[in-house]
Parts: C-alpha cells; structure tokens; sequence
C-alpha cells in the first residue's frame, strides 16, 4: 500500500524569503510518480509540479522546484521568493502501480506574512 | 483549458435522503475520481472509472455508488444521506494513456446533511 506523509499541518512564511514543504512517501513500486498540488482557499486544486521516479533531475517549474531524495523517500516542495498569493493549503501525492490512482497526504496550511 | 465542473458549490440535505454529485469534464479523459476532504485527513478516494460503465472502488466506498453512462459524466451518489457524509466532495479527471497523469480537479462541492 502507498502512503504520503506530510508532518507540518501549518507553516508561516515571510514574503520573499523561500519554504520547504515535507514530504515523505512508502511504497514498494520502483515505478511511481510525485505530485504537488495547491489549494487556495476558493477550494480548487491546482496542480503546481510533477516528478517521476526515474527522472534523474529535479523537477522545476517557476518557483516551485521538488526536492526529491530517492533514497530516503522524500519530494520536499520549495517554494522560492514566496508571495503573498502563495498562501493555501498545499497537498503532497503519488501515484504508483498501473491504476492512475493518487494517494494523498494529509497537507500542509502555508501562511505567507509581510 | 481543461475544465471540471460540479453541479452544486454548496448544498445542504436531510438524513436519509438520497443525495446526487455531478461530474462533468470537457477534455475526453478516460478516467475519472471522487475524492472527499475533511481537515486533518486530506483527500480519500471514493471511487473511481477508467472507462464508461466500469467503476472500482477507492479507499472508503462505504454508503456510496457511483454512475458513469457517459465518458464525460460522473456520478456520485449517496443512498441513504447521514450526518457523518458532510464533507467536501471533489471531482477529478484525467486522461488514461499512462500511469502518473496529472488529475485536474473541479470546484469541489460543500454537503451538510442535516
């Protein structure tokens, strides 16, 4: 069975500084894909980076990069220069095996403050 | 742009009534889910399809069932509504070529059963 864990319910930032999002996955597929996604307070899920378990490069995308350590099962988000409008919720996910299923983490509430 | 609609942003309905989600999705994907979010658990998968007419379950089907006569529409359906079902119910669709595709969400609709 796949699990996500995301072990901080609630994180502040300051405007302009960068965050790190945790991460941490289980699963026994050597096969398997990594999702972040964005919740603002509207309540739509906005999909913000994908990576793959055999891509050998971080995943980047504008100011979110994935931190992913295959080693140690873990696809931090970093979120550079935040901004305000960076305040959501923000979900971990993977996907594995050939279902197209997404498991999710609990997430995480960033407040981004001035 | 993909687009994901759900009938209803918010409703409110009585114990033991039985209760309809729709799902709509514009972009021909294979697949789609049922997820339900509530604080502190994330999102849990209800049910899902890959095809029209076919349905597997998700993690916690229990006192749901679902409905997919049309590729572009999905159903949920609560039988027999109880107060522990208030949550918040997102769509997601996504295309079904590969594992790991990127889920595209709908607006989410919020139940209260009273």
């Amino acid at each position: 069975a796949q699990k996500i864990t995301q072990t901080q319910p609630g994180m502040f930032v300051q405007e302009k500084e960068a965050v790190t999002l945790d991460c941490t996955y289980d699963t026994s597929d050597q096969s398997y894909g990594l999702f972040w996604y964005k919740q603002p307070s509207s309540g739509e899920m906005i999909f913000l980076i994908y990576q793959g378990s055999y891509d050998e490069q971080n995943a980047t995308e504008g100011r979110y990069s994935l931190n992913f350590q295959k080693a140690r099962k873990s696809a931090n988000l970093v979120i550079s220069a935040s901004q305000l409008g960076d305040s959501a919720m923000y979900f971990c996910a993977m996907g594995s095996g050939t279902a197209s299923k997404l498991t999710f983490g609990t997430g995480t509430r960033l407040q981004v403050t001035l | 742009d993909v687009k994901v609609t759900q009938s209803s942003r918010y409703l409110v309905k009585r114990t033991g009534e039985k209760v309809f989600l729709e799902c709509v999705q514009d972009m021909d994907h294979e697949n789609m889910f049922w997820y339900r979010q509530d604080p502190g658990l994330g999102l849990r998968l209800i049910y899902f399809s890959y095809d029209v007419k076919m349905k597997e379950k998700g993690d916690i089907p229990e006192g749901y069932s679902v409905s997919r006569e049309k590729k572009e529409r999905f159903s949920l359906i609560l039988e027999s509504a109880s107060t522990n079902q208030t949550s918040m119910y997102l769509c997601a669709s996504s295309f079904g070529d590969r594992a790991y595709n990127e889920q595209f969400f709908g607006p989410g609709t919020r139940l209260t059963v009273l």
